[in-house]
């Protein structure tokens, strides 16, 4: 069993639509953290949060300690938001991350 | 701008070959960490390092070695590449404590033929 689980896998959006990417963990943590791959491999981190919301532009992420869920939202979606978007959890019993499998988004014009 | 720097970003290999997938920061980092990607898997942790000639494995470290003699690199080896370790790697380093995020590699992306 993953201690990370994100949903769904794929997301085909069309430009303007509000998305949200799911993340249960079953761990213990010090912080999620939802991070964005684009084609080619570069990950880079958008939100690190261990409470209540934090918003970057479009872009929403809420947490949900006593569910241990945690949601990433997405307004007024546009192609260039196309990526593969990961959960990942930072462990309170030590340096260890937990990643999920990551959501890929499509983002259609 | 801080950066994690892997030495190459697309890498054809032989079976057989002695493989050497570099990783390099300049935040002064403590620890750094190598992961290899798989379509339905997520990212997997291979080794990482706390410290200089520090090493612990992760998950999946059979195949594989690597070296940190010095704090800003830390490398990867596949001592015989074999097909099935055909995948993308991402290293990935960060200060002591893990509720700091992770900065990662723009990755590699190993083919073994």
């Amino acid at each position: 069993k993953n201690e990370v689980e994100q949903s769904p896998q794929n997301l085909t959006a069309q430009e303007g639509e509000f998305i949200t990417i799911n993340c249960s963990y079953s761990v213990g943590i010090s912080a999620l953290h939802w991070l964005q791959q684009h084609p080619g491999g570069g990950i880079v981190s958008l939100f690190m949060l261990s409470s209540g919301k934090k918003k970057h532009g479009r872009l929403i992420a809420t947490i949900n300690i006593q569910e241990k869920h945690s949601s990433l939202h997405i307004t007024a979606s546009h192609p260039r938001d196309s990526a593969v978007y990961i959960c990942a959890v930072s462990s309170n019993t030590g340096n260890q991350f937990y990643f999920g499998t990551g959501t890929s988004l499509t983002v259609i014009p | 701008d801080v950066k994690v720097t892997q030495s190459s970003r697309y890498l054809v290999k032989r079976t057989g070959e002695k493989v050497f997938l570099e990783c390099v920061q300049d935040m002064d980092h403590e620890n750094m960490f190598w992961y290899r990607q798989d379509p339905g898997l997520g990212l997997r942790l291979i080794y990482f390092s706390y410290d200089v000639k520090m090493k612990e494995k992760g998950d999946i470290p059979e195949g594989y070695s690597v070296s940190r003699e010095k704090k800003e690199r830390f490398s990867l080896i596949l001592e015989s590449a074999s097909t099935n370790q055909t995948s993308m790697y991402l290293c990935a380093s960060s200060y002591e404590g893990s509720n700091y995020g992770y900065t990662f590699g723009s990755g590699t992306r190993l083919t073994v033929v």
